[in-house]
């Protein structure tokens, strides 16, 4: 199967700080990664679509000055909340694609901002 | 823009009973698919649809996809409470996956 892993699992920082959060394809190359946002009891927002070598495509109202994207290498992308604040705090899910139409989810990043 | 209307939002059944989620769309996906989450973890693919028309069973599921591809349902047959967990459906759309809200699924015991 498909394994999509992403690190840390979860993080607690001060506001103002700077928070990077890695999103892995462990057996197969993934050109293509999306990174989403969810609140409690709610449903997954597209924050930005993460293609390898090039910049990242962001959805509409995402900041992208604040949430940096750099797709490295075909197994990697990381997002990165800069300046982090308490309405920053959320569960962060990639996703890797893998093909014309499979998606494979990481287990997701829970981020508190103190 | 692609919209994904999922309902209900929540549902508390007793354990045994039998339920149904919809998706609906004025959209055509060229395939829809069914995802289930819990708590604290990443959304686990349950099944594609991608003919018009389809079903496809998965023990006690039952997964269709409209015969226009704008709608799909979910039904659950004798639901545990193992079934619990949020259920997302979500259309594949060019480059992206279009989520419907999601309905929250509470079998009580």
């Amino acid at each position: 199967g498909a394994v999509v892993s992403q690190h840390p699992s979860r993080v607690i920082c001060k506001s103002g700080t700077s928070v990077k959060i890695e999103c892995r394809s462990l057996d197969f190359q993934a050109t293509t990664m999306f990174w989403y946002r969810q609140f409690p009891k709610k449903s997954l927002m597209l924050m930005a679509t993460s293609n390898e070598g090039s910049k990242a495509t962001y959805e509409q109202g995402v900041e992208k000055d604040k949430f940096l994207i750099n797709h490295a290498s075909l197994t990697l992308s990381t997002l990165t909340v800069t300046s982090a604040h308490p309405e920053d705090s959320s569960f962060y899910i990639c996703s890797a694609r893998r093909g014309y139409n499979e998606q494979f989810f990481g287990p997701g990043t829970r981020l508190t901002v103190l | 823009t692609q919209l994904l209307e999922q309902s209900p939002q929540f549902l508390s059944i007793q354990e045994g009973e039998n339920l149904t989620v919809y998706c609906n769309s004025s959209s055509v996906f060229s395939s829809l698919q069914w995802y289930r989450q819990e708590p604290g973890e990443g959304p686990v693919l349950l099944v594609t649809v991608v003919t018009g028309g389809e079903v496809k069973k998965l023990k006690r599921l039952t997964f269709q996809f409209g015969d226009a591809r704008k709608d799909s349902s979910l039904h659950i047959t004798a639901a545990q409470p193992g079934d619990t967990g949020l259920y997302l459906c979500a259309g594949v759309g060019g480059n992206k996956l279009v989520f419907g809200a999601g309905t929250i699924l509470r079998v009580k015991s």
